[in-house]
C-alpha cells in the first residue's frame, strides 16, 4: 500500500482508441504529477497540478490530456497515440511548499499498437 | 540540459560489501535531494533524503552524503543485500518545487 494507486496496471490500445489512466492518492497531499518513463531514459515530468490547478505542462503533445477534478484524483486522457508513446506512466503526489518527498504509484504500462 | 546526472549506468557489488552510488548536479539553487529505488515495472520508492543545510543523513543501512561545493551527492548502502538489486534514482528540487531526476544506476548485488 503506497498511498498512491494507479489503474489500470497494464493497457494495450490501438492508435485510434481513447482511453484514460486514473490516479488516486490517500496521503492528503496537495500536488499531483504525471511522469513518463521510457526505456533507458530519465523520468520525464509531464504535468504538475498544485491545489487542482495545472502549473506545469512540459511541452507534452495534445494527444495527452490531464484532468484533476480534486486534490486526490488525477486522470490522463489518451487519444490517437503513437507507438513511441508506449512507456510506463507514473503518477506521484507530494505536499507542495514543503521540502518533502514525492510518493509514486505503481505505474501503468502502456503499449500502443 | 541534464541538471542531475548519474554517470554510472550500472554497478555490481558483492553481498555484504558497501555499495556507493553517485550523483552530480549543476543547479546551485537545488536545496533538497532524494534517492529513490525502483524495481522493474513498478513505481519508484522513496529511500532517503537530505536538505542542503546538512552534509549527511543516515537511515539504517542507507546513508546519503552531500558535498555542496562539489555539487555531488552519494548514497552508501552497507552491508549490501540481494534485495537491494534495483535501479536507483537521485532527484533534486529547488524551493520545494518539482523534482528533477537523474538517469538512474542499476545496482546488482552478487551473492
Amino acid at each position: 500500500e503506497t498511498g498512491v494507486t494507479q489503474t489500470p496496471r497494464h493497457l494495450v490500445m490501438g492508435m485510434t482508441n481513447k482511453k484514460s489512466l486514473k490516479c488516486e492518492q490517500h496521503l492528503g497531499h496537495n500536488a499531483m504529477y504525471w511522469y513518463k518513463q521510457s526505456a533507458k531514459k530519465p523520468l520525464e515530468l509531464m504535468f504538475v497540478y498544485n491545489f487542482k490547478e495545472q502549473t506545469e505542462n512540459n511541452s507534452v503533445p495534445s494527444r495527452f490530456s490531464p484532468e484533476c477534478p480534486n486534490s486526490s484524483h488525477l486522470f490522463l486522457h489518451l487519444h490517437t497515440l503513437q507507438p513511441e508513446d508506449s512507456a510506463l506512466y507514473l503518477c506521484a503526489s507530494s505536499q507542495v511548499r514543503d521540502a518533502s518527498p514525492a510518493f509514486f504509484g505503481q505505474g501503468t504500462r502502456l503499449t500502443v499498437v | 540540459d541534464q541538471q542531475v546526472k548519474q554517470n554510472s549506468p550500472s554497478l555490481s557489488v558483492q553481498e555484504g560489501r558497501i555499495s556507493i552510488l553517485n550523483c552530480d548536479y549543476t543547479n546551485s539553487m537545488f536545496d533538497y535531494f532524494l534517492w529513490y529505488k525502483k524495481y522493474p515495472a513498478e513505481g519508484p520508492t522513496f529511500l532517503i533524503s537530505i536538505s542542503s543545510i546538512k552534509d549527511k543523513n543516515e537511515d539504517g543501512r542507507f546513508t546519503v552524503f552531500l558535498n555542496k561545493s562539489a555539487k555531488h551527492l552519494s548514497l552508501h548502502i552497507v552491508p549490501s543485500q540481494p534485495g537491494d538489486s534495483a535501479v536507483y534514482f537521485c532527484a533534486a528540487s529547488a524551493r520545494a518545487q518539482k523534482l528533477v531526476f537523474g538517469q538512474g544506476t542499476r545496482l546488482t548485488i552478487n551473492p
